[in-house]
């Protein structure tokens, strides 16, 4: 099975930082690749699918890009409500493994 | 707008099953792609099995081939994840979630393992 993995496991930035998270596939899934975004308590929310594409909704300063084995998602201004894990997702085929998560906080 | 809507908590003692339902709206069962995923507490998403619509059937997660069965009632556009065997270890949140790409998610049922 593919392996998924992310780096950083957390970070800490100030408000209007830019913010960059790393997902990493152990073979290529193309860019059968989402984001979700988790608040405490709260049910996973998709952010971006085919690795690049925002979800209705979702705030522009969110973005998405890789394709193959490497992605990223960035955040271009981090906000105080974008505390959150974040979680990567490949979709191309059975299992549909989810990344180990970032913990994103304010500094 | 699809919406999903699941059984409520549930307490189970060891070795017992669960069976959580995941009531569809918006659209019809058959038009979606349902999966199960799971999260013990503190921990991350855990995938646990859905439908594959390119082989036309339900996939299960390795981890919890043999003491997992998902279903899906057309009549009443609802889906279920029977768990059984349970151990402590299977305490967590039972989300279904629908889509090649997972959305929407249900609310989630909490399901606790305890002697």
């Amino acid at each position: 099975d593919i392996q998924m993995t992310q780096s950083p496991s957390s970070l800490s930035a100030s408000v209007g930082d830019r913010v960059t998270i790393t997902c990493r596939a152990s073979q290529g899934i193309s860019n059968y690749l989402a984001w979700y975004q988790q608040k405490p308590g709260k049910v996973p929310k998709l952010l971006i699918y085919a690795a690049s594409t925002l979800q209705s909704g979702v705030p522009s300063r969110f973005s998405g890009s890789g394709s193959g084995t490497d992605f990223t998602l960035t955040i271009s201004s981090l906000q105080p409500e974008d505390v959150a894990t974040y979680y990567c997702q490949k979709y191309n085929s059975a299992p549909a493994t989810f990344g180990p998560g970032t913990k994103v906080d304010i500094k | 707008q699809v919406q999903l809507v699941q059984s409520g908590a549930e307490v189970k003692k060891p070795g017992a099953s669960v069976k959580v339902s995941c009531k569809v709206s918006g659209y019809t069962l058959t038009e979606l792609s349902m999966h199960w995923v799971r999260q013990a507490p503190g921990k991350g998403l855990e995938w646990m099995g859905g439908f594959d619509p390119e082989d036309g059937e339900t996939i299960y997660a390795q981890k919890f081939q043999g003491r997992v069965t998902m279903t899906e009632d057309t009549s009443t556009d609802t889906a279920y994840m029977e768990l059984s065997s349970l151990r402590s270890e299977d305490t967590a949140v039972y989300y279904c979630a629908a889509g090649s790409w997972f959305d929407p998610w249900g609310q989630g049922t909490l399901v606790t393992v305890s002697s």
